[in-house]
């Protein structure tokens, strides 16, 4: 079954602005993953983080993981017009590496 | 990470043809799959590719619409068969990384069915 919703935000912020997403999921996972694509093309791994741990940090990137709530959060710090892109986040459940992606936020960061 | 390249990346195809799609690694690979993202929605993941046995679809997808080969662990194969415009998608090819659960994927394959 599919999990990992985020709420299906259309961000449009301004370059040099911090933009958040979430992700939303509905049962017990082994690691989550951040994505971005941008214009329907491939999907480039941003983030993994396991479900024993509750932040981690790649350069502009900050997420977050709460397994309480069963959501978690991405943070990209002072924005740039090349992060316009859209953000999946993926649920691995079991760790057997199928993937199930949630609905995907739309970013606009505008020059 | 691993580098994966996919084949063709846009086509249009026929109503009732078939197309089949390939995906090349530049890494021997234990795990890869196949997802397809329908316009304006997220991904589905449709099977993993096996080496050397069949694939394992996901629930809602069925060989005889998808068949996947995987010959070998760099290389695999999905076809689109008899197709109908609800199949245009764009198809991706997945690997899990070297090392760790990382998931990498491909530039995706584009498919228009008019």
């Amino acid at each position: 079954s599919q999990q990992g919703e985020e709420d299906p935000q259309a961000l449009s912020i301004q370059e040099g602005e911090n933009a958040t997403m979430n992700c939303s999921y509905k049962t017990s996972i082994n690691n989550l993953q951040w994505y971005r694509q941008n214009s329907g093309r491939g999907l480039v791994h941003l983030i993994l983080i396991r479900s024993n741990e509750r932040e981690k940090h790649s350069g502009r990137l900050r997420v977050t993981l709460d397994t309480s709530k069963k959501s978690s959060s991405l943070l990209i710090t002072a924005s740039r017009a090349a992060d316009t892109a859209s953000y999946f986040c993926a649920t691995d459940r079991y760790g057997n590496n199928r993937l199930a992606f949630g609905k995907g936020n739309q970013v606009v960061v505008i020059p | 990470s691993a580098v994966i390249s996919q084949k063709p990346s846009r086509d249009i195809c026929q109503r009732g043809t078939s197309l089949t799609i390939q995906c090349q690694v530049d890494s021997q690979v234990t795990m890869m799959f196949w997802y397809r993202q329908q316009p304006g929605q997220s991904l589905t993941l449709i099977a993993t590719a096996n080496q050397g046995s069949e694939a394992t679809y996901e629930s809602g997808f069925v060989i005889d619409k998808f068949p996947i080969s995987r010959p070998n662990l760099t290389f695999s194969t999905l076809t689109v068969s008899n197709m109908s415009p609800e199949d245009s998608s764009i198809y991706l090819c997945s690997v899990r990384g070297s090392s760790g659960n990382t998931i990498y994927f491909g530039e995706g394959s584009w498919l228009t069915v008019v």
